[in-house]
């Protein structure tokens, strides 16, 4: 049972748009939420990050909304660029709750694509 | 020393061998945990040690083993290989969540 889904597997922005990237969880005890970035060949670079007590948290052209309601969280890029294309992971934790110790729980990515 | 590194980078091994990945973590990171990412996947939980104490796991059998050294490396162990552990591996080390956890690179290991 995954307990953190993104449900498109791709998606394709024009250059200088709005990238919206979603991501559901199913468990309530989640407390911690990250979104990395993938190239091939290389590991996932850290992003941003959104604790539960937080509803957005924005770090230059990235933003992340969490909705606990809903167990739902987005990841907005303005503008998208070019570098931008990568696949995008979204990862739940119970870090400040459970001490890290259960690792963090990823979703399946979405590859971003930025169309010139 | 900044960043983590992995090695080796790729590895192909017989079904029932084992295997030995090794990862350098930054200096100060105290946590380091392993990631299994199958094709098409997102990374998986394999464990995570502190302080060169295991203090988590996910779901996988006890052939997956670990250590942690105090110069900020560790290895995984890998017993009795599978087809199915063919998979990118990845370490990652951090020192407080809100910076995220650091990977390496990854080591592609191929069993056949």
């Amino acid at each position: 049972d995954q307990q953190v889904k993104q449900n498109s597997p791709s998606l394709s922005v024009q250059e200088g748009r709005i990238s919206i990237l979603n991501c559901d969880y199913t468990n309530s005890m989640f407390d911690y939420f990250l979104w990395y970035k993938k190239y091939p060949a290389e590991g996932p670079t850290f992003l941003i990050s959104i604790s539960s007590i937080k509803d957005k948290n924005e770090d230059g052209r990235f933003t992340v909304f969490l909705n606990k309601s809903a167990k739902h969280l987005s990841l907005h890029i303005v503008p998208s660029q070019p570098g931008d294309s990568a696949v995008y992971f979204c990862a739940a934790s119970y870090a400040y709750s459970g001490g890290g110790a259960d690792g963090l729980t990823f979703g399946k990515g979405t590859h971003l694509i930025i169309q010139p | 020393e900044t960043g983590v590194t992995q090695s080796p980078t790729h590895l192909i091994k017989t079904r029932g061998q084992q295997v030995t990945l090794r990862c350098s973590s930054q200096s100060g990171h105290n946590t380091v945990s392993w990631y299994q990412q199958a094709l098409g996947q997102g990374p998986q939980f394999i464990f995570q040690y502190y302080r060169e104490e295991e203090n988590g796991r996910g779901n996988f059998p006890p052939r997956f083993s670990g250590l942690q050294f105090p110069n900020y490396s560790s290895e995984l162990n890998v017993n009795a290989l599978e087809l199915d552990d063919s998979a990118l591996y990845l370490c990652a080390s951090n020192t407080d969540m809100k910076y995220g956890y650091t990977f390496g690179s990854g080591t592609r290991l191929t069993v056949v």
